[in-house]
């Protein structure tokens, strides 16, 4: 059982365009909500992270929207670069554990 | 710079054989973790520690096992491996529990 839903499955943006992907829950212990960028031939990197009582979070280009009462947290890429063609995790933290969406393959083109 | 390093990107090994995949870390992190990540699936908890000789099963420990007798390595051990466990192998530590993790490159396990 899928603890947080991940959608797309993939997604291809042109350059200078915006990524939105999209993570639901339904546990409301969660209580931290971080995305992680993962490039190929590498491990998951902390990309932004977001806690609960915010609705937004914003870091350069990478934005993080949080709505507490549909559950639902989503990133957005503003003004997209090839680079960060990657795939993207969301994740949400009860207690000690971690649970991760199933990934975005984000491709961007030039 | 924090480091998590795993001792191979890639194996192959035949079915039925024994596999170790070792994780160091060198930042006196307390937990230590073992994922699977296959496509469509994303991460999935095999085994964690948050002490030495502490284990604890994940979400998906069927076929594993783990060793950490020092607090900076974590390894996960594949007792007879099968073809299902063909997958990318991520090792992630943290300092302790409110902390973020820090992972691995993974080790691509192919089991043949």
């Amino acid at each position: 059982q899928q603890q947080v839903k991940q959608s797309p499955q993939s997604l291809i943006v042109q350059k200078g365009g915006i990524s939105i992907i999209n993570c639901a829950y339904e546990n409301t212990a969660f209580d931290y909500f971080p995305w992680y960028q993962q490039f190929p031939g590498k491990g998951p990197a902390l990309l932004i992270a977001i806690r609960p009582d915010v609705s937004e979070k914003k870091e350069g280009r990478f934005t993080i929207s949080f709505n507490k009462s549909a559950k639902q947290f989503s990133l957005h890429i503003m003004d997209s670069q090839p680079g960060d063609s990657a795939t993207y995790f969301c994740a949400a933290r009860s207690g000690n554990q971690f649970y991760f969406g199933t990934g975005t393959s984000l491709t961007v083109i030039p | 710079d924090v480091k998590v390093t795993q001792s191979s990107r890639y194996l192959v090994k035949r079915t039925g054989e024994k596999v170790f995949l070792e994780c160091v870390q060198d930042m006196d992190h307390e937990n230590m973790f073992w994922y699977r990540q296959d496509p469509g699936l994303g991460l999935r908890l095999i085994y964690f520690s948050y002490d030495v000789k502490m284990k604890e099963k994940g979400d998906i420990p069927e076929g594993y096992s783990v060793s950490r007798e020092k607090k900076e390595r974590f390894s996960l051990i594949l007792e007879s491996a099968s073809t299902n466990q063909t997958s990318m192998y991520l090792c992630a530590s943290r300092l302790r529990q409110g902390y973020g993790y820090t992972f691995g490159s993974g080790t691509r396990l192919t089991v043949v």
